[in-house]
């Protein structure tokens, strides 16, 4: 079974600070694939990144950055110089093989609000 | 290029009432997912399509809930009949294919449901 749990309920930081979104996943599947995705206030669920097991390279897109680490199992996010913007609920992904290939599993989501 | 479409965006019924979801996934996605989100239980997958076809439906709560995708540009969700617990946002999403590197999801702005 796959699991995904980001224990961080929810965040508050003051604009400008960096902020750090933690995930931890949990599969058998050697091969398998993970995701990042917001949700701000207006809904809508909205795709940030895809990270693939066999890939463990670290990614930076502007301010968003992501560190995948296959020893610990975890996929971490981290917003530096965080903007009123970002306020939003995060969730984690998994998407592994096998019988359940295609089912994305989201963790409980992490609320983070920015402060101006 | 136009995201995913849902319709209507917003419901308010009466329980008993037959409720249906309507959703046009991206141009050329092959496969289509239908989820549900609530405080309570978060986001769950309900059902997926790939080409038009129904591969697992599990994680539909129970016999009042039916979806169709009689074409690719097309899908469905029906709740007959409605329940108060039936309450949550609904969400429809698409990926170009379900075992490629191409799989992240889509997702619609959503469906509100209220059930009085």
């Amino acid at each position: 079974a796959q699991k995904v749990t980001q224990a961080q309920t929810e965040i508050s930081v003051v604009e400008k600070e960096d902020v750090t979104l933690d995930c931890v996943y949990e599969t058998r599947d050697t091969t398998y694939y993970l995701f990042w995705y917001k949700q701000p206030p207006s809904g809508e669920l909205v795709f940030l990144i895809r990270r693939n097991s066999f890939d463990e390279q670290n990614e930076i897109s502007g301010r968003y950055s992501w560190n995948f680490q296959k020893s610990t199992s975890s996929f971490n996010f981290t917003i530096t110089a965080s903007q009123v913007v970002d306020s939003a609920v995060y969730f984690c992904a998994l998407l592994a093989g096998g019988t359940s290939y295609g089912k994305l599993t989201f963790g409980q989501g992490t609320i983070l609000t920015v402060h101006p | 290029d136009a995201g995913v479409i849902q319709s209507p965006r917003h419901e308010v019924t009466e329980m008993g009432q037959e409720v249906t979801l309507r959703c046009k996934p991206i141009s050329g996605h092959n496969s289509l997912f239908w989820y549900r989100q609530t405080m309570m239980r978060g986001l769950e997958l309900l059902i997926y399509f790939n080409n038009n076809v129904p591969i697992d439906d599990s994680g539909m709560p129970e016999d009042r809930f039916s979806a169709k995708m009689p074409n690719a540009s097309f899908s469905t969700l029906k709740i007959q009949p409605s329940e108060p617990r039936d309450s949550a946002v609904y969400f429809c999403a698409s990926s170009l294919a379900l075992a490629s590197r191409d799989h992240e999801q889509y997702f619609g702005p959503g469906t509100r449901l209220t059930v009085t």
